[in-house]
């Protein structure tokens, strides 16, 4: 069975400070990777995807991820965060059967 | 575009109940729906995939006659949990994936509801 791994529980971190979060997936066929946020007292919001083509993906809110076919990765960065920032990022992979697998996702905080 | 819906946003019940949810998608035609749980500080688990027109697929684990899904448009997906109890509460989210031509390898989140079962 496929998984997704998101390697960091809870980061900390202050404003402008940058940010990356691991994500790799154990599925070896072709899929989609998305990464995600949920921002306190809301909805998950799609920050960027990566389907096919260029592997650096950029995102909205300064997101992008770069995909790695050979790490199995799909890691999120953000080169200066801020308190804004401060949510749930969960990583989600699917394969060609349209289900999403999402990791167990990053707690960002980010301290003014 | 792409905007999914839930109602109701929370709700409250008590024990033994049932609860209808229901996902729309306001501004596409959605012939998969997929339904989630997420429990506070974790991750979404996925409880079944609807399809429009067709039974359900639950994964496994999940009780198909307690979690009622059905999927009677293309715009519209309801989950009834049946006679709840306090450990059905938690936070429901559906999705809906368009049909060709809308980003059909997406799917687009609603807003969730929350279920407290006293």
């Amino acid at each position: 069975a496929q998984s997704v791994s998101q390697h960091n529980h809870h980061v900390i971190l202050s404003e402008a400070a940058s940010l990356e979060l691991g994500c790799n997936y154990s599925y070896g066929g072709t899929v989609n990777l998305f990464w995600y946020v949920q921002y306190p007292g809301q909805h998950l919001q799609l920050l960027l995807k990566y389907f096919s083509g260029d592997p650096l993906v950029k995102g909205i809110k300064g997101f992008e991820a770069e995909f790695i076919k050979s790490k199995f990765s799909f890691n999120l960065r953000k080169p200066s965060v801020q308190w804004s920032d401060t949510a749930e990022y969960f990583c989600a992979v699917n394969p060609h059967d349209y289900k999403l697998s999402f990791g167990a996702g990053t707690t960002v905080t980010v301290r003014a | 575009g792409a905007v999914v819906s839930q109602h109701p946003s929370r709700v409250i019940c008590k024990s033994g109940t049932s609860v209808k949810i229901e996902c729309r998608s306001l501004d596409f035609q959605a012939t998969t729906m997929f339904w989630y749980r997420q429990f506070p500080k974790k991750s979404l688990m996925l409880m079944a995939t609807s399809n429009e027109g067709s039974k359900a697929t639950y994964e496994q684990g999940v009780e198909k006659d307690k979690f009622l899904i059905n999927h009677a448009s293309l715009t519209l997906s309801t989950l009834t949990v049946t006679s709840a109890h306090p450990e059905d509460s938690s936070f429901y989210i559906c999705s809906a994936r368009g049909v060709a031509g809308v980003s059909y390898n997406e799917q687009f989140f609603g807003p969730g509801t929350r279920l407290t079962v006293l």
